[in-house]
């Protein structure tokens, strides 16, 4: 089980909004910032966002992140059929000195 | 281009070791921290370890403390990852991933992943 809990799947239809959630404690993304990644079929793991809501250069502005206390979340918007993926929110816990993921969302889009 | 190139997985039978590397090229390996980590196939994402740009500061999961030792050598812009005592559970595909920033430390998100050296442990 997870230190980061994540909802196992989440779908929408084309040009819908999808919303991932991540919910942690004090020790991890109460106190660290928390980071997305997008892993695409096969592929390794890619930074979606860093630093609860940075995109790197290169993301499209339909995916954005936020954090409120312990819990965060990554909104996709416009859905698109290539944004089928597994999403892993991530934060380091200063309990545990280590990164801890969430279990992984699957997004299907319908 | 910035690339990281994993290598030295294998089959290996349980309690068994192996050295994992990992080959950084396309940007100044000795400005970055590094990390391992792991993926079960069809499974989640799991952080083994991390270790800061001179080596000075290492951290570890949990569940690998005592066998796995990670090590870097700037020289030659690379990453190892010494696993021992080998486990059922250790079977999974090892990614080297870059800490996204040029502090040095390992803390914060990984902005470059390699593709994976797969880790079998089986008798």
């Amino acid at each position: 089980q997870s230190v980061l809990t994540q909802p196992p799947s989440a779908s929408g239809t084309p040009g819908q909004r999808v919303t991932i959630s991540c919910s942690g404690s004090n020790s991890n993304i109460g106190r660290s910032p928390v980071n997305w990644y997008q892993q695409l079929p096969g592929t390794a793991p890619k930074v979606l966002i860093y630093s609860n809501n940075q995109r790197p250069s290169g993301v499209p502005d339909r995916f954005s992140g936020s954090k409120s206390g312990t819990s965060a979340s990554l909104a996709i918007s416009g859905l698109q059929s290539e944004d089928e993926a597994d999403y892993y929110c991530a934060a380091w816990d200063d309990s545990l000195n280590a990164h801890m993921f969430g279990g992984g969302t699957k997004v299907t889009v319908l | 281009e910035v690339q990281l190139v994993e290598s030295g997985g294998r089959v290996v039978r349980p309690g068994g070791s192996l050295r994992l590397s990992c080959a950084a090229s396309g940007f100044s390996f000795n400005d970055y921290g590094m990390n391992w980590v792991r993926q079960v196939p069809g499974k989640g994402l799991e952080w083994v370890s991390g270790i800061n740009w001179n080596g000075g500061r290492t951290a570890y999961v949990d569940s690998v403390k005592g066998r796995f030792t990670i090590s870097r050598d700037n020289a030659k812009n690379s990453l190892y990852l010494q696993v021992n005592s080998l486990r059922a559970e250790d079977t999974a595909v090892y990614h080297c991933a870059r800490s996204g920033t040029t502090e040095g430390s390992f803390y914060y998100y990984m902005d470059v992943w390699g593709k994976g050296t797969t880790v079998t442990v089986s008798s």
